[in-house]
């Protein structure tokens, strides 16, 4: 597609309950990302994908994070028994490039966990 | 991890005037963004640049890298400019592993 398109833009969750978030980056890009952006705050990274590989994972908050990247484009980030706390915009991001020079970003999906 | 600060966190301005928003960072990098965010949008990257100075329409970036400092202007400020200004550098400096944001200005353009 012509840019990156995240799915759902808003989510509510019941506090418990497990979340799927989808990244569809540009076809082609190498690079994809995953921020996390509470209210009034910079997007924080959470995880790096070069193609199906994820380099980097360091910033994901806890073991109830999981990101996905199977045949290196669509990506899924999941939450699993999601607690308030988990409430922000998740941003993906992709780039052409392996270092990931020339971002993209995704409108982002807001997930509200009551 | 590299620690990334913007200045001035609010700004209000009238339309018309030259607007200058100020980032440092702490560990040297290959290109720094900047990245534009309207309320309620997404996230668009505005600049990347490693060296000197990039304009665009009324935008400017400039860069030091040994001062490790970028500014972000904007000429003849109108009030669709309105929106957060986001500065970014890589997470740890060389660029392969996402970028640690600053918290962003939140430029207000009145007409």
């Amino acid at each position: 597609g012509a840019g990156v398109s995240q799915s759902p833009r808003y989510k509510v969750a019941k506090r418990g309950q497990d979340v799927a978030l989808r990244c569809d980056p540009i076809s082609g890009h190498v690079s994809l990302f995953w921020y996390q952006q509470a209210l009034g705050q910079g997007p924080e990274f959470l995880t790096y994908f070069q193609n199906e590989a994820q380099l980097d994972k360091s910033g994901l908050p806890s073991d109830r994070f999981f990101a996905e990247r199977p045949e290196g484009s669509v990506s899924t980030l999941k939450i699993q028994r999601t607690q308030q706390e988990d409430s922000a915009v998740y941003l993906c991001a992709s780039s052409l490039e392996p270092g990931g020079y020339g971002y993209t970003f995704g409108s982002g999906t807001r997930l509200t966990v009551v | 991890k590299n620690e990334v600060e913007q200045s001035p966190q609010n700004l209000t301005a009238q339309e018309g005037e030259f607007i200058t928003i100020n980032c440092s960072y702490s560990v040297g990098i290959s290109a720094l963004h900047w990245l534009q965010q309207h309320p309620g949008g997404g996230i668009v990257s505005l600049f990347m640049l490693s060296s000197g100075k990039k304009k665009h329409g009324r935008l400017i970036a400039t860069i030091n890298i040994q001062e490790k400092h970028s500014s972000l202007h904007i000429t003849a400020s109108h009030p669709r400019d309105s929106a957060v200004y986001i500065c970014a550098a890589p997470y740890s400096g060389g660029g392969a592993d996402g970028l640690t944001f600053g918290k962003g200005t939140h430029l207000i353009i009145q007409p």
